[in-house]
């Protein structure tokens, strides 16, 4: 199966600086890289995707990058906001399986 | 539309007893599965489904059953439950299996004594 690893698993950064979460995956047929958000008490959200093809993504302060060769790909949050603060996972879809990371608790502190 | 709905939100058991924990979905999706949640582990897939009448293994599929009848309802069922199986439980669905995007559910927290 698929492995994921996710990296840092806590991050804490000041409003408005940009924040940087990110994962590698070991099956190169994976081909769907989503993003979740998860707030306290609550189920997963998502919050942007990328798929095999496609090597950069963004959706006005969140954007994530794709490098298929070094089987990486990172979510990157510009302008942080203290609404931004909650759990935040990726995930890999190989065929019907989707394998996630283990999680980044990000801390925005006013 | 109410979206992936579970129940119940939480729950107690016993080591050896059973229970299932209820998905509905009213997006008319194909596409279902169930995830549990540890600390430090992220979510791992028990079981999923592309179909009624479908079925399939995840990652961590011992102990648990589960069954597709309609294309709403996807019902997990623990047989003899163990203190391992403490968890918090989502069930998660997607218009179809090449589609991507999961839709979670509020999740079911699940403790055995």
């Amino acid at each position: 199966g698929e492995n994921v690893e996710q990296h840092p698993s806590t991050l804490s950064v000041q409003e408005g600086d940009s924040a940087v979460i990110k994962c590698t995956y070991s099956d190169s047929a994976s081909n769907y890289f989503p993003w979740y958000k998860q707030e306290l008490g609550k189920g997963p959200q998502l919050i942007i995707d990328i798929r095999s093809n496609v090597g950069e993504k963004k959706d006005q302060r969140i954007a994530v990058t794709l490098n298929k060769t070094a089987k990486h790909f990172s979510l990157h949050i510009t302008e942080t906001q203290p609404e931004d603060s909650a759990v935040y996972f990726c995930a890999a879809q190989l065929l019907n399986k989707f394998y996630f990371g283990s999680g980044t608790k990000l801390n925005v502190k006013p | 539309n109410a979206g992936v709905t579970q129940t119940p939100k939480f729950q107690v058991l016993k080591t050896g007893q059973s229970m299932t924990l209820q998905c509905a979905q009213d997006m008319n999706h194909e596409y279902m599965s169930w995830y549990r949640q540890d600390p430090g582990m992220g979510l791992r897939l028990i079981h999923y489904s592309v179909g009624a009448g479908i079925t399939d293994q995840g990652e961590v599929p011992n102990g648990y059953n589960v069954s597709r009848s309609t294309t709403e309802d996807f019902p997990l069922r623990l047989l003899s439950a163990a203190p391992s199986q403490t968890s918090v439980y989502f069930c998660a669905s997607s218009y179809g299996r090449d589609t991507g995007e999961l839709f979670f559910g509020e999740g079911s927290r699940l403790t055995v004594l």
